[in-house]
């Protein structure tokens, strides 16, 4: 039961216009959501997160949105840049309480969306 | 700062043969996690460690051990290789909990044939 779901495969997007990347996740006890970004042949790397209390986080043109009620998150990257093309994966982790304080917030990943910018 | 290095970068093994798979961090992380990543699946934890001595099972751990016997190693096993476990292969670190950025290495392309 895939409990976070990146439902587009790939997006397409023009260079300096907006891409927006979604994940939406089934757990409720969820508590806090990461973004990485993977180039061909290389590891993920850590984008940005945000914490279940907030429902924005911004890093230069990157800014993670959280809709609780929804279950959805969303990625926005502003400008694109052809250097954004990559793969993206969100994230979830669940409380450090959980499971008797031994969660050590592990995190469940989506399947990733393949980001193509196009100069 | 090496970072987070996996060793080797490409493996192609016959169904029943074992291995391991290195891995090694230089940054004096208490975390260390195994993930496979397969098309259409994401990255899935396999094992991961908390710290020198213990370890614990992630979400696909059948057919693979570990031992974190040191701060800095984190090898994974492949007791009988079997063509499922074709995958490539990530190791991560992070300062704590898994929640906290995770570093990982370029990965290991598996193939079991």
């Amino acid at each position: 039961d895939q409990q976070v779901k990146q439902n587009s495969p790939s997006l397409s997007v023009q260079e300096g216009r907006i891409s927006i990347l979604n994940c939406d996740y089934t757990n409720s006890m969820f508590d806090y959501f990461l973004w990485y970004k993977k180039y061909p042949a290389e590891g993920p790397t850590f984008l940005i997160s945000i914490s279940s209390i907030k429902d924005k986080n911004e890093d230069g043109r990157f800014t993670v949105f959280l809709n609780k009620s929804a279950k959805h998150l969303s990625l926005h990257i502003v400008p694109s840049q052809p250097g954004d093309s990559a793969v993206y994966f969100c994230a979830a982790s669940f409380p450090l309480w959980e499971a008797g304080g031994t969660s050590y917030g592990k995190l469940t990943f989506g399947q990733g969306t393949i980001l193509t910018v196009h100069p | 700062n090496a970072g987070v290095t996996q060793t080797p970068k490409f493996q192609v093994l016959k169904t029943g043969q074992s291995m391991t798979l290195q891995c090694a961090q230089d940054m004096n992380h208490e975390y260390m996690s195994w993930y496979r990543q397969d098309p259409g699946m994401g990255l899935r934890l396999i094992h991961y460690s908390v710290g020198a001595g213990i370890t614990d099972q992630g979400e696909v751990p059948n057919g693979y051990n570990v031992s974190r016997s040191t701060t800095e190693d984190f090898p994974l096993r492949l007791l009988s290789a079997a063509p499922s476990q074709t995958s490539v292969y990530f190791c991560a670190s992070s300062r704590g909990l898994a929640r906290n950025e995770q570093f990982f290495g370029p990965g290991t392309r598996l193939t079991v044939l």
